[in-house]
C-alpha cells in the first residue's frame, strides 16, 4: 500500500531563517510527486510535479528536489505570506489520470 | 477559468438527513475527483470520473455515499442517511487527459449534527 509521511507537522520560522520540510514515500511505481500549498478555507494550489531522481524545481523562495525515497520543499528566506499548509502527493497514472496519495501535510508559519 | 466551482461553500445539517454536493468542473476537463479532508484522516480520495464514467470507487467509505456525473459540466456527491462522522471537507478537483496535476475547487465544508 501506497504510503507518504510528511515531517515535521508543524514548523514556525522567523521571516529569513530559510529550512527545509521533508516528504518520504513507499510506492510501487512512482508516476510522479507532486506538492501542493493550502490556505485556511481554501483548496489545495498545486505547485510542482516531479517525475524522477535528481529532478529540482524551483519558483520564488521554493525549490523541491525528489530522490528515490524522499522529497524536500526548501523555503529560502521566508516571508509571513509563505504561511500554510504544505502538501506532498505521490501519484499513479491511471488511464491518464494523476491518482494522488496525500501524505498528512506540514504546517508553515512564517513569524515578522 | 473559472476554476472548479462547488456549491454549497458550508452545510449544516442534522443527522439522518440526506447532503447533496455539487461540483462543477473546469470546463474541457475529462477527469473528475472527489476527495474528503479530515483532521485525522487528510486528504482521501473517495471516487474518481473520467468523461463522466466513475473508473474507481474504492475510497467510498459506506453505501450511504453515492457520486453521479451525469454530464461533463456537472457532478453530485450524496450522504444518505448522513452522519456526524461524516463532517468534514469535501473537496472536488478535476484535470486533462496526460496533463498532470489535478486542480481542486474550494472545498465544501459540511457539519453533521
Amino acid at each position: 500500500e501506497d504510503q507518504v509521511t510528511q515531517s515535521p507537522e508543524a514548523l514556525r520560522l522567523q521571516e529569513g531563517e530559510s529550512s527545509s520540510l521533508n516528504c518520504s514515500y513507499t510506492v510501487s511505481g512512482l508516476r510522479g510527486l507532486f506538492w501542493y500549498r493550502q490556505d485556511p478555507g481554501k483548496g489545495p494550489e498545486f505547485l510542482f510535479t516531479l517525475y524522477s531522481a535528481g529532478e529540482e524545481k524551483e519558483k520564488e523562495r521554493l525549490k523541491a528536489t525528489l530522490t528515490k525515497k524522499e522529497s524536500f520543499l526548501h523555503i529560502t528566506a521566508p516571508k509571513p505570506e509563505d504561511s500554510a499548509t504544505y502538501l506532498c502527493a505521490v501519484s499513479h497514472l491511471i488511464q491518464g489520470a494523476q491518482k494522488l496519495v496525500f501524505g498528512q501535510g506540514t504546517r508553515l508559519t512564517i513569524n515578522p | 477559468d473559472a476554476g472548479v466551482i462547488q456549491s454549497p461553500r458550508h452545510e449544516v445539517t442534522e443527522m439522518g438527513q440526506e447532503v447533496t454536493l455539487r461540483c462543477k468542473p473546469i470546463s474541457g476537463h475529462d477527469y473528475l475527483f472527489w476527495y474528503r479532508q479530515t483532521m485525522m484522516r487528510g486528504l482521501e480520495l473517495l471516487i474518481y470520473f473520467n468523461n463522466n464514467v466513475p473508473i474507481d470507487d474504492s475510497g467510498m467509505p459506506e453505501d450511504r455515499f453515492s457520486a453521479k456525473m451525469p454530464n461533463a459540466s456537472f457532478s453530485t456527491l450524496k450522504i444518505q442517511p448522513s452522519e456526524p462522522r461524516d463532517s468534514a471537507v469535501y473537496f472536488c478537483a478535476s484535470s486533462l487527459w496526460g496533463q498532470g496535476a489535478p486542480k481542486f475547487g474550494p472545498g465544501t465544508r459540511l457539519t453533521v449534527t
